[in-house]
Formats: structure tokens, C-alpha cells, sequence
């Protein structure tokens, strides 16, 4: 299993990023995917997930309403559309591959490497 | 504020034991799996446990987990200083439809 984020960066307050999680060794389709994130020197905390289908999607109350998870599974890949961006949203991004198909009871089997999103003027 | 507990700091010394605890609710941990993740400084977190107390392939047995009621409980035995990082505990919280994690536990092999 790997998968390799790309697109974070500096922005600014009320700015947009388009996160990307290329993934590859397992059937893409088969299985939920997620966003985590780690503000720096802080805990982890789960921003999104999508089910394998592309269906339910799930948001942190922290982001919802400002990003869209999405994927396309012709092509392996996992977005996180992060628009109205604050300061507080600055932390690493890890894409993560859940246990199954849903993500209603799961847990993270494979991680990314994580792209740095740094929002501040 | 964490909804897991977990100590923010263990110690002990090369070739000893060490348990990280991990406390939650019944909305939690007392209906639900955990699992543990592993974080060194400057990586991405990798799973150690899940299912409470199952080992990914390539894990080795020196990590256990178990659970009992509200609270679980990571083990580590034969402390390497490559052991050193952050421990995560992680599990779905019914209530809040969430994963919740807790706030990670500092290990320093001394």
C-alpha cells in the first residue's frame, strides 16, 4: 500500500488549497478513505472520510460547511477541496486508508506521509 | 480536550516493560474497538493494535493491547531506544458518530 499527498502550502486567511492522495497496492474502491489531521505539536484529529462507494461523507463540525471530500476511483485518487481557510486549520494532512468499505467503526491501516497546509497571512 | 484519555508521558529503561493507558466512556471504548498507533517524530503515525488486541502483519509481538470495560491498555516489552515516539489510542465514539483519539503518550526509552 502506498499513498503519496500532494497540494498543501501557504495561504492565506479565507484562501483555498485542493489536498490529493494518489493511491496504489490495494483495490481502491474496496475501502473508506480519510483525512486526519496534526495541528503542530498537537494530537491527531479526523477531518473527513468518504466510503468506498463515494457515498456518506463525513466532516469534523470544525470544517463543515468549508471542505468536500471527494474521490475518483478510475484514477486512484482521494481529494480534500479546502476553501474560507483560517489560521486554526494549519496542521499536517494525512490521508489515510480505512479497515473496510464504511468508516462507521473503523480504523486507519495505512497512512501518507502528509502534506503541511499553512494558512496565515 | 481529548475525549481518550491517555498520560501525556512514560518512561522506563532499554529492555524493560511499559503500559500506556487509554480511558473512555461507554459510548466509546466500552462498545467499540481500539485501536493503537505509533507516531515517531517527523513520520506519519502507523497502526500497532486494532481490534483491541490484534497486531498488523510485520508488527512484532513485543506490542499487545487489551481492553477491559472503558479503558484499554497498550504493552510494550524489550524497550528499544527505537521505540521512542508518540502513542495514539483511537476508537469510534457512538454518540458522536466520530473516531476519537487520545491526546498521545510520550514514550522515552531512558
Amino acid at each position: 500500500v502506498q499513498l503519496v499527498e500532494s497540494g498543501g502550502g501557504l495561504v492565506q486567511p479565507g484562501g483555498s488549497l485542493r489536498l490529493s492522495c494518489a493511491a496504489s497496492g490495494f483495490t481502491f474502491s474496496k475501502f473508506a478513505m480519510s483525512w486526519v489531521r496534526q495541528a503542530p505539536g498537537e494530537g491527531l484529529q479526523w477531518v473527513s472520510a468518504i466510503s468506498g462507494s463515494g457515498g456518506s461523507p463525513y466532516y469534523a463540525d470544525s470544517v463543515k460547511g468549508r471542505f468536500i471530500i471527494s474521490r475518483d476511483n478510475s484514477k486512484n485518487t482521494l481529494y480534500l477541496q479546502m476553501d474560507s481557510l483560517r489560521v486554526e486549520d494549519t496542521a499536517v494532512y494525512y490521508c489515510a486508508k480505512m479497515s473496510s468499505g464504511s468508516y462507521y467503526g473503523g480504523y486507519f491501516d495505512s497512512w501518507g506521509q502528509g502534506t503541511l497546509v499553512t494558512v496565515s497571512s | 480536550q481529548s475525549v481518550l484519555t491517555q498520560p501525556p508521558s512514560v518512561s522506563a529503561a532499554p529492555g524493560q516493560k511499559v503500559t500506556i493507558s487509554c480511558s473512555g466512556s461507554n459510548s466509546n471504548i466500552g462498545n467499540n474497538f481500539v485501536s493503537w498507533y505509533q507516531q515517531i517524530p517527523g513520520t506519519a503515525p502507523k497502526l500497532l493494535i486494532y481490534d483491541n488486541d490484534k497486531r498488523p502483519s510485520g508488527i512484532p509481538d513485543r506490542f499487545s493491547g487489551s481492553k477491559s470495560g472503558t479503558s484499554a491498555t497498550l504493552g510494550i516489552t524489550g524497550l528499544q531506544t527505537g521505540d521512542e515516539a508518540d502513542f495514539y489510542c483511537g476508537t469510534w465514539d457512538s454518540s458522536l458518530s466520530d473516531v476519537v483519539f487520545g491526546g498521545g503518550t510520550k514514550l522515552t526509552v531512558l
